[in-house]
């Protein structure tokens, strides 16, 4: 049963307009939650990261949101560019564990 | 730094043969995880190493897979014997107990595929 799900596979977005990513989750224990972003041939590399204790986390063009009481997170890209086209990892953790990973979508963006 | 590094990139092997995968951690870091990368399951966690000691080993698939830390700067997932269906990206990621919330960092990954 899978504790992070990401629903959607995949994402189409035109460069400059913002990009969209969903997350839900089912344990209200983790305590933290992590974007990673992977290319083709890499390792995911770690995006920004949000506090349970926080709603929101800003980093530069990239905003995680987070809503406790529905168990959803959501990674904004404001713009989007052609480099943000990627494969998008939500991640989440309590104390003592390993981080749980979604499946994953793949964002395109279009120029 | 040279990041954590994996080897080999790439592994082609036929069924009921031996595989090991191999990764060097980042000086430094108490942590070493192995996951598994499928279409079906996405990234999903192996196992996972704390100063050298498996911590937990829920996630791997069956007693064909094993997995040893004999140092802090070597670790080794075993598959044995393979199968198709353990065709995958397998990544290796390490990370300090005091800066988790900063995420892990990934080697660039073994892709396997058992023909």
């Amino acid at each position: 049963d899978q504790q992070v799900k990401q629903n959607s596979p995949s994402l189409s977005v035109q460069e400059g307009r913002i990009s969209i990513l969903n997350c839900d989750y089912t344990n209200s224990m983790f305590d933290y939650f992590l974007w990673y972003k992977k290319y083709p041939a890499e390792g995911p590399t770690f995006l920004i990261s949000i506090s349970s204790i926080k709603d929101k986390n800003e980093d530069g063009r990239f905003t995680v949101f987070l809503n406790k009481s529905a168990k959803h997170l959501s990674l904004h890209i404001v713009p989007s560019q052609p480099g943000d086209s990627a494969v998008y990892f939500c991640a989440a953790k309590q104390a003592g564990t390993a981080l749980i990973f979604g499946k994953g979508t793949t964002l395109s963006v279009s120029s | 730094d040279a990041g954590v590094i994996q080897s080999p990139r790439h592994e082609v092997t036929e069924m009921g043969q031996e595989v090991t995968l191999r990764c060097k951690p980042i000086s430094g870091h108490d942590y070493l995880f192995w996951y598994r990368q499928t279409m079906m399951r996405g990234l999903e966690l192996l196992i996972y190493f704390n100063n050298n000691v498996p911590i937990d080993d829920s996630g791997m698939p069956e007693d064909r897979f094993s997995a040893k830390m004999p140092n802090a700067s070597f670790s080794t997932l075993k598959i044995q014997p393979s199968e198709p269906r353990d065709s995958a990206v397998y990544f290796c990621a390490s990370t300090r107990s005091d800066r988790q919330i900063y995420g892990y960092t990934f080697g660039s990954g073994t892709r396997l595929t058992v023909v």
